[in-house]
Formats: C-alpha cells, structure tokens, sequence
C-alpha cells in the first residue's frame, strides 16, 4: 500500500531555533499535499496545501512567514517551523494524494506525525 | 463552512461490547465521509469511507452508514477488542479529488478485557 513518511519524527528545540520537518511519499507520486497540525485532545486542522512547483496555499490564520513550505518533487514536500516559540509545540502530520492515473482512488495517505516540542 | 461533531470521549468498554461513535456534519453539496483511525504512537489510518448516500463502508468489523437524510456516518462494531483501543476520527471531504479533510475532533476509545 502507499507509504507516507516523516522526518523526524520527534524534535524538541530551543526557542528561537528553526525546525524543518520532511514529509516523503515513499511509492507513489504527489502533487498535493497537505498539513495538519494537532493539538493535544483535539482534531487535526488543515495549515498548508502544498503543491509541486507552486507556492503553498496556507489557510486563515497560519502564518506564511512562519511555517515556510516548500515542495521540491514529486515525493517531497518540507515544512520549516522558523523562529520557534513554545506555542508551536504540537503534533504535526502530513498527508498526500497518489497522482491521479487511470486506477487512482481519491484517498489520502497520512504520514505518522512528527511532535515538535519548543524549550 | 464545512464541519464534522463527533461524540465526546473517551469511551470505555469491556471486550466483546458493541460499539457506536456518533458522528454528524454539515457541509454544502455531497461530501465523502470517512472514518480514520489513530493508534497509540502511530500516524492515522483510514478505517473506512462512503461516497454517496446510502453507501455503507465497512472494514475489519466495523461499519458506518451515509445516512443523508440525518447528515450521520455512525461508526459500529457488534463486539470490540482491546486491540480496537485507539482515538477514532470522523472526516468528511467536501469534493473529490486532491482536496482536504475535515475533521472531528477524534474519540478516544478504550477496551478492556
């Protein structure tokens, strides 16, 4: 089956500090993905879409400036925390849509997360 | 906009119980409904979906039901496991295609023996 991954997959830092996590589509090709962030107890809210070759399209309320996304290829999309703060510490999870083809299906394929925590 | 409430938590229950997460939306059109699921530790996974009203998705025991009429996708299982203790999730998109998921807020279940 498809295979989402996330590097890395815990990451504590100090404040101030610039944190890049990578999001891999490991055996299929994505156009889109997207990221979430998830409070503790809480659902996942949609931050980014990010698209190949394009600029992101952040929802209201998330900074562009500070959640800087970049994708680069077809199976890697990466998200940069910059100038962390302890109120970006959160549980953050991407997710990707195998391109569409003659058997493509229109399901999301998440990765497993990765737990920012800022000193 | 688009929204899915799901019910509270956490849910407890002793092996074998039946099982029922209510889950509710609103949305404009005809979304997709989707149940994912979350294991200790691990990303989330999705469980089962349906496309269309009427459509019932199933898997590994459980089942949901596009109810239209009730704006419902309740998630079943007739007899839990401890090995189905894990935070459930109700999500709905609102076109097909590359589009994101909206979700509830996630229910956190507990089975035990």
């Amino acid at each position: 089956g498809a295979v989402v991954s996330q590097h890395p997959s815990w990451v504590i830092c100090k404040s101030g500090t610039s944190v890049k996590i990578e999001c891999r589509s490991l055996d299929f090709q994505a156009t889109t993905m997207f990221w979430y962030r998830q409070f503790p107890k809480q659902s996942l809210m949609l931050m980014a879409t990010s698209n190949e070759g394009s600029k992101a399209t952040y929802e209201q309320g998330v900074e562009k400036d500070k959640f800087l996304i970049n994708h680069a290829s077809l199976t890697l999309s990466t998200l940069t925390v910059t100038s962390a703060h302890p109120e970006d510490s959160s549980f953050y999870i991407c997710s990707a849509f195998r391109d569409r083809g003659i058997y493509s299906t229109d399901t999301q394929y998440f990765g497993p997360g990765t737990r920012l925590t800022v000193l | 906009g688009d929204s899915v409430t799901q019910m509270e938590g956490p849910v407890t229950l002793s092996e074998e119980a039946f099982l029922t997460i209510n889950c509710t939306y609103t949305a404009t059109g005809y979304p997709s409904l989707f149940w994912y699921v979350q294991y200790p530790g691990e990303g989330l996974q999705l469980l089962l979906k349906a496309t269309k009203a009427d459509d019932k998705g199933s898997n590994k025991g459980f089942e949901a039901t596009y109810r239209k009429e009730t704006t419902s996708f309740h998630l079943e299982k007739g007899s839990v496991q401890v090995s189905d203790s894990a935070v459930y999730f109700c999500a709905l998109s609102a076109y097909s295609g590359n589009t994101p998921l909206v979700f509830g807020k996630g229910t956190r279940l507990s089975v035990i023996a």
